[in-house]
């Protein structure tokens, strides 16, 4: 248990369906962010929250739309996916940057195994 | 040109033998550089991070860096088949993305029993 918890642990959809996935970390820390990991590829970075503000946004499509209500929790808000969209979508959190603490540390949740039918 | 390279393996050892992980970068100026195991279905799990050239040991796990050479290496002593999982080494970035992390494809490893 990393402290990184994730719902729901598995999700179907449909193309058309919006679902949202959720993060919330216990560890006190102020970054969080959202991969994506399909299979023979590498992690890929999708958003990043630092202090609540988005400082990065990996050019994904706008079918993904994050949200970051306070340094604790972190939305992914998802609406009209596609087949390709089925993934592990990892949710992590970092010190980023605060005094004494390894700050690109990064703790990954469970995770949540998306199918898109 | 991939910013992280790592061998996919199946890297494939015995019980009890040294399992050697590598992975190079590209980003001649990163800083932090970190293994995580990841078993088959799950997440990945933070096992070591280094930050400076040399060897760091946690146990049975042993991390190299050498900065020079843009490489960092994994040892895993002892090996046991609970080892057997995916590695993947991350690099930080730098400058204004000190928070992302670039990922390798991960070097499978199988410990034979």
């Amino acid at each position: 248990e990393t402290g990184v918890t994730q719902t729901p642990r598995h999700l179907v959809m449909g193309m058309t369906n919006k679902k949202s996935l959720k993060c919330e970390q216990h560890l006190g820390h102020n970054a969080m962010y959202w991969y994506k990991q399909s299979a023979k590829k590498p992690l890929e970075l999708m958003f990043v929250y630092s202090l609540e503000e988005r400082v990065e946004n990996n050019s994904v499509p706008s079918r993904f739309s994050p949200e970051c209500p306070n340094s604790s929790h972190l939305f992914l808000h998802l609406h009209t996916l596609q087949p390709e969209d089925s993934a592990l979508y990892l949710c992590a959190s970092s010190p980023s940057g605060q005094a004494g603490r390894s700050y690109n540390e990064q703790f990954f949740g469970p995770g949540t195994r998306l199918t898109v039918l | 040109q991939k910013e992280v390279e790592q061998n996919s393996g199946p890297l494939s050892v015995p019980e009890g033998a040294i399992a050697s992980l590598n992975c190079t970068y590209s980003d001649r100026v990163s800083q932090s550089f970190f293994w995580y195991r990841q078993y088959s279905g799950k997440s990945p799990e933070l096992i070591m991070s280094i930050y400076s050239n040399g060897d760091k040991e946690d146990g049975r796990f042993t991390a190299q860096l050498n900065k020079a050479s843009q490489y960092v290496s994994l040892l895993i002593r002892d090996s046991q088949p609970s080892d057997s999982a995916t590695y993947l080494c991350a690099v930080a970035g730098v400058g204004g993305a000190t928070n992302k992390l670039i990922f390798g494809t991960g070097t499978l490893l199988a410990v034979q029993p």
